[in-house]
């Protein structure tokens, strides 16, 4: 299929495995960050919000944190599956001169092995 | 609900000429963006529209590039003249609220480009 990227740093996970997708982001003020899920040909598509007042959230299968001192965000997936295969970004929500804009991470590609 | 639709879903050109690209939002959100994505990085805002009045357009290379949304719903994002360097994927995006830092954007499948 179309791939997303041929350059992306990728993680490799035997399906059932829990995976661990790490980002580093910039700007210290950002106080909401997304991550996103991009399948091949696809948009990207939201999977989990945390802001900035939290260190933790937790959704279905996914767990989001947030290390704000050394401005680090992490997502976990339980249990991987075959439909995780995707690159994932994250995003920070910055305001910009009149509103706020999304500045994405250069994103990871997971590969889950059957 | 329907998503975010884009058309087409691949264009190629050649170098100097011109390409546009449509998006239709999702009903009802005033919201609309357009981002570019080259190969192997995360997606970049070129430009950010509320309802048909242009937020942010700090990003889009006016030289050659140029978006509109008259009527506050579709919008066309124009390239000319495209250069090999504008090869990438289009997303549009849109959400339903502005100006509040938790807006959960939704975006389409995008267009792919390529220049040779």
């Amino acid at each position: 299929g179309e791939s997303v990227g041929l350059h992306l740093p990728t993680l490799s996970v035997q399906e059932g495995d829990n995976s661990i997708i790490n980002c580093a982001y910039s700007n210290s003020a950002s106080d909401y960050f997304i991550w996103y899920k991009q399948e091949s040909g696809k948009g990207p598509q939201f999977i989990i919000d945390i802001r900035s007042n939290m260190d933790k959230r937790q959704g279905q299968r996914v767990t989001v944190l947030l290390n704000k001192t050394v401005k680090h965000l992490s997502l976990q997936i339980a249990a991987t599956q075959p439909g995780d295969s995707a690159v994932y970004f994250c995003a920070e929500n910055t305001r910009g001169e009149s509103s706020y804009k999304l500045i994405f991470g250069s994103g990871t590609r997971l590969l889950v092995r059957p | 609900e329907a998503g975010v639709a884009q058309s087409p879903r691949y264009k190629i050109i050649e170098k100097r000429q011109s390409v546009a690209f449509w998006c239709n939002p999702i009903s009802g959100h005033a919201t609309l963006y357009w981002y570019q994505q080259i190969l192997g990085q995360g997606p970049k805002l070129l430009i950010q529209f509320q309802n048909n009045g242009v937020v942010d357009d700090s990003q889009l290379p006016k030289d050659r590039f140029s978006a509109e949304r008259l009527k506050g719903v579709d919008s066309t994002l124009k390239i000319q003249p495209a250069k090999l360097e504008d090869s990438a994927v289009y997303l549009c995006a849109s959400s339903s609220r502005w100006g509040s830092m938790y807006n959960e954007q939704f975006f389409g499948p995008g267009t792919r480009l390529t220049v040779l």
